[in-house]
């Protein structure tokens, strides 16, 4: 149980176009999910925070109108990479919490983004 | 806001051996605290967790421990295989935040 998976797994895109990453929850039903995003060897920086039917929350320094998100359904969230361009190349995962749940959050296998 | 620590930043041991990983928090209020592994280009997978008003959980070969007066809790992998060898991440949950905030990660190398 507790499965997450994201699609595309891997994608390249060329510089000025946008990009969309979703995210699934396939057994559960997640009212909150968030979006990571990881450089090599470092650790996992939260970007934002999705709750099902409302706006997301952006933490500090994250552009939302770079980084568009979308949490339609309770096992649907997605991020969409707006004009991107090479420095927004990275490995980006997301986690979902299941609804029935206070602190537990399980994560998607990662989607890695390269811009040319 | 919440602070987590995390040490080592690489671990190397010979299989079979034990390998500890320490994390420290600075948030009292912290009362969530799991464990997860990530390999390679994929994401974390949950191991293990603990909650504050536990001072110990066992799963097999993996065990963890928390002390809250110290602020601090640690995995603990016994007889370690080289499928063990991965990055793993503490992390703290408080719930003022509503988010999880994670340690720098542990290179774990188990040698054959």
């Amino acid at each position: 149980g507790a499965v997450v998976s994201q699609h595309p797994s891997r994608v390249i895109c060329k510089s000025g176009t946008s990009v969309k990453i979703e995210c699934r929850s396939l057994d559960f039903q997640a009212t909150t999910m968030f979006w990571y995003r990881q450089f090599p060897k470092q650790s996992l920086m939260l970007m934002a925070t999705s709750n099902e039917g409302s706006k997301a929350t952006y933490e500090q320094g994250v552009e939302k109108d770079k980084f568009l998100i979308n949490h339609a359904s309770l096992t649907l969230s997605t991020l969409t990479v707006t004009s991107a361009h090479p420095e927004d190349s990275s490995f980006y995962i997301c986690s979902a919490k299941p609804s029935e749940r206070v602190y537990e959050q399980y994560f998607g296998p990662g989607t890695r983004l390269t811009v040319t | 806001g919440e602070n987590v620590e995390q040490h080592p930043s690489t671990l190397s041991v010979q299989e079979g051996d034990s390998a500890v990983i320490k994390c420290t928090y600075s948030d009292s209020a912290s009362n969530y605290f799991p464990w997860y592994k990530q390999e390679l280009g994929k994401g974390p997978q949950l191991i293990i967790d603990i909650r504050s008003n536990v001072g110990e959980k066992k799963d097999q070969r993996i065990a963890v421990t928390l002390n809250k007066t110290a602020k601090h809790f640690s995995l603990h992998i016994t007889e370690t295989q080289p499928e063990d060898s991965a990055v793993y991440f503490c992390a703290a949950h408080s719930g003022s935040a509503r988010q999880l905030t994670f340690g720098s990660g542990t290179q774990l190398t188990v040698l054959p």
